[in-house]
């Protein structure tokens, strides 16, 4: 079984700002990890992915995330925000099986204001 | 790499007709599929599981006679809404898997906004 909790359904950061998105995660396996981001009325595009490799893990558009096992958190961030950077963010974990299904947890809407 | 495209990306039809929404692996061999229905500010839910060749797995409480799935190809999966009604209006996105190193990652389409009136 596997869970991921998102704290914060909204997250407002300043243009330029620190961003953190907090995602913690429960498995009963060695999980894989995903940080989603996905734009009004689009699909989900890939940010970054931790497969067991490094831990700390670096994505598209200046975003990284580190994997802490002790915590069991995959925490999202980014050292300054842009506009752009306005969306949702899914954080999702599957087991490294073929058969494993991705599980999500329930967003963080990312705010960016001037 | 690894795109999936969905088409249409937007369909309205009327009550008790049905809709065929197609989803493609442009650049690699989908062998696993998956359809999730994702309703306004929440997050993804999932619809089934569809293995190349196989019949789809679908999760508890969806109706496997209202949404037809058909993975005919390493490419191409094909979802159908049965007569549909205004409740089946939402946002569907579809998302691939594939083998190799394409393994380890869902890659997801734009998604098909679905409006029944």
């Amino acid at each position: 079984a596997q869970s991921v909790t998102q704290l914060g359904s909204h997250v407002s950061v300043s243009e330029g700002a620190l961003v953190l998105l907090r995602c913690n995660y429960s498995s009963s396996v060695p999980p894989y990890l995903f940080w989603y981001v996905q734009y009004p009325n689009q699909g989900l595009q890939l940010l970054l992915k931790y497969t067991s490799a490094a831990t700390l893990v670096k994505g598209i558009n200046g975003f990284e995330a580190e994997f802490k096992k002790s915590e069991t958190s995959f925490h999202l961030t980014k050292p300054s925000a842009h506009m752009s950077d306005a969306a949702e963010y899914f954080c999702a974990v599957r087991g490294t099986g073929t058969a494993s299904k991705l599980t999500f947890g329930t967003g963080t809407r990312l705010q960016v204001t001037l | 790499g690894a795109v999936v495209s969905q088409h249409p990306s937007r369909v309205i039809c009327k009550s008790g007709t049905s809709v065929k929404i197609e989803c493609r692996s442009l650049d690699f061999q989908a062998t696993t599929m998956f359809w999730y229905r994702q309703f306004p500010k929440q997050s993804l839910m999932l619809m089934a599981t569809s293995n190349e060749g196989s019949k789809a797995t679908y999760e508890q409480g969806v109706e496997k006679d209202k949404f037809l799935i058909n993975h005919a190809s390493l490419t191409l999966s094909t979802l159908t809404v049965t007569s549909a009604h205004p409740e089946d209006s939402s946002f569907y996105i579809c998302s691939a898997r594939g083998g190799g190193s394409y393994q380890e990652t869902q890659y997801f389409g734009p998604g098909t906004r679905l409006l029944v009136l």
